[in-house]
């Protein structure tokens, strides 16, 4: 069975600081990663994704992500925080068998401080 | 376009009350998903469609019901509400095929009496 894990509820980060939001996986194989943004009382909105390549992948708003496969993990940085990006962040995970469902982590909420 | 649309938006029901939550997408793709999302808990998917004409459990089923209308169109069923099922629900579709992106809704937020 695949899962992910957010291990921090919120994240807080002054602006214009880094930021980094951590997620791990676990999954047969070698995985799909995604990231989605939430904005309240709005649907999730797709960041970024990791399918091969390149282990580090660029996305929307000036994101980007890591693969690390040794350590089983996709986190979420940006080199300089916003307050408009403080939202609430999900990651999620697909194997390569053609299950095309995705399973998300519990979510991770970003508080950036002016 | 205006990708994936939802409704109702906002329901109230009391326990053993049906009712569907329609979904409707207009940007062609052939996958379509219904979660639901409680607090601390993620998404969960309830059922999927990955083609018209076809349907799958996800990972919580239980208790509801789906129809793959056509391909634009995915509603999904409360047949006798529960307490349980009082959350906030979202459908989203994609092309299909494993590494391509899904597209949401603005959910169906619903509480259960």
């Amino acid at each position: 069975a695949q899962s992910v894990a957010q291990p921090e509820d919120q994240v807080n980060v002054a602006e214009g600081n880094p930021l980094t939001v951590k997620c791990t996986y676990s999954v047969s194989g070698n995985p799909y990663l995604f990231w989605y943004v939430q904005y309240p009382n709005r649907g999730l909105q797709f960041l970024l994704k990791y399918i091969t390549g390149d282990n580090l992948v660029k996305g929307s708003y000036g994101f980007e992500a890591e693969f690390n496969k040794s350590q089983t993990s996709f986190h979420l940085k940006k080199p300089s925080a916003l307050v408009s990006d403080s939202a609430l962040y999900f990651c999620a995970v697909r194997d390569r068998t053609g299950r095309r469902a995705l399973t998300f982590g519990s979510g991770t909420r970003l508080q950036v401080q002016p | 376009n205006a990708g994936v649309t939802q409704t109702p938006k906002f329901q109230v029901l009391k326990t053993g009350q049906s009712m569907t939550l329609q979904c409707a997408q207009d940007m062609n793709h052939n996958s379509m998903y219904w979660y639901r999302q409680d607090p601390g808990m993620g998404l969960r998917l309830i059922y999927y469609s990955a083609s018209e004409g076809t349907t799958d459990k996800g990972e919580v089923p239980n208790g509801y019901n789906v129809s793959r209308l056509n391909k634009r169109e995915f509603s999904l069923r409360l047949e006798s509400a529960a307490p349980s099922q009082t959350s906030v629900y979202f459908c989203a579709s994609s092309e299909g095929g494993t590494t391509n992106e899904q597209f949401f809704g603005p959910g169906t937020r619903l509480t259960v009496l």
